[in-house]
């Protein structure tokens, strides 16, 4: 079946620039997760939602980062005033139900912020 | 505080010389250890859930293993294309919320 799918695969913006990235979730599935990865590091979670909701945004690093899921399925994670420290790639999971079970990854988005 | 440490960063192998990658961690509440591969410029690929001590989980030449403290990634017999990073990942539990920590990974590469 469908995996996780993310749009675009790979954004430049300019510095103060508003950005959208877009993740597609698994089919069913009613967790949804954001992560962010820089060169050489491990994925650091950004927010998850059960739903519609945000159930934990504690990872996200400021008020210019924000993310929606309206209908429980699609998901937009939308930075704003991007700085160059907000380059990285921004990875999306999604899981069958509680935050307890076994996320599956898309392919991430590369944002490179000029 | 929580912690996840992958050793080593990076490994070089022989095709068909075996080896262990280790995930050591420090989290209050373990829910579950997850093993992910990631090939570059691609997402973590799902490979093993581990959920406590003595658990062991096969598939093709890995093999993972789980104790209160760590847990092992055997790659027995590598071919070149189980080259990738592989990353390792707890997920924590702290009055009834829930945290997601990945390490940094160990870049492996198999040589043919």
């Amino acid at each position: 079946g469908a995996g996780v799918s993310q749009t675009p695969s790979n954004k430049v913006t300019e510095k103060g620039k508003y950005v959208e990235l877009r993740c597609d979730p698994i089919s069913g599935h009613t967790a949804l997760y954001w992560y962010r990865q820089s060169l050489g590091q491990g994925p650091e979670f950004l927010i998850y939602f059960q739903g519609t909701g945000a159930a934990d945004d504690s990872g996200l690093p400021n008020d210019r980062f924000f993310a929606v899921r309206p209908e429980g399925s699609v998901s937009t994670l939308k930075i704003q005033r991007t700085e160059r420290g907000d380059s990285a790639v921004y990875l999306c999971a999604s899981s069958l139900g509680t935050r307890g079970d076994t996320q599956y990854f898309g392919p991430g988005t590369r944002l490179t912020v000029l | 505080e929580d912690q996840v440490t992958q050793s080593p960063e990076a490994l070089r192998l022989q095709e068909g010389e075996s080896s262990s990658l280790n995930c050591s961690y420090t989290v209050s509440g373990l829910r579950g250890l997850f093993w992910y591969r990631q090939d570059p410029g691609k997402g973590p690929e799902f490979l093993f859930t581990l959920y406590s001590a003595g658990e062991e989980k096969e598939k093709e030449r890995l093999k993972a293993t789980l104790t209160k403290k760590e847990s092992f990634l055997h790659i027995t017999a590598p071919k070149p294309e189980d080259s990738a990073t592989y990353l390792c990942a707890v997920q924590a539990s702290t009055s009834g919320t829930y945290k997601y920590i990945f390490g940094t990974g160990t870049r492996l590469k198999v040589l043919a």
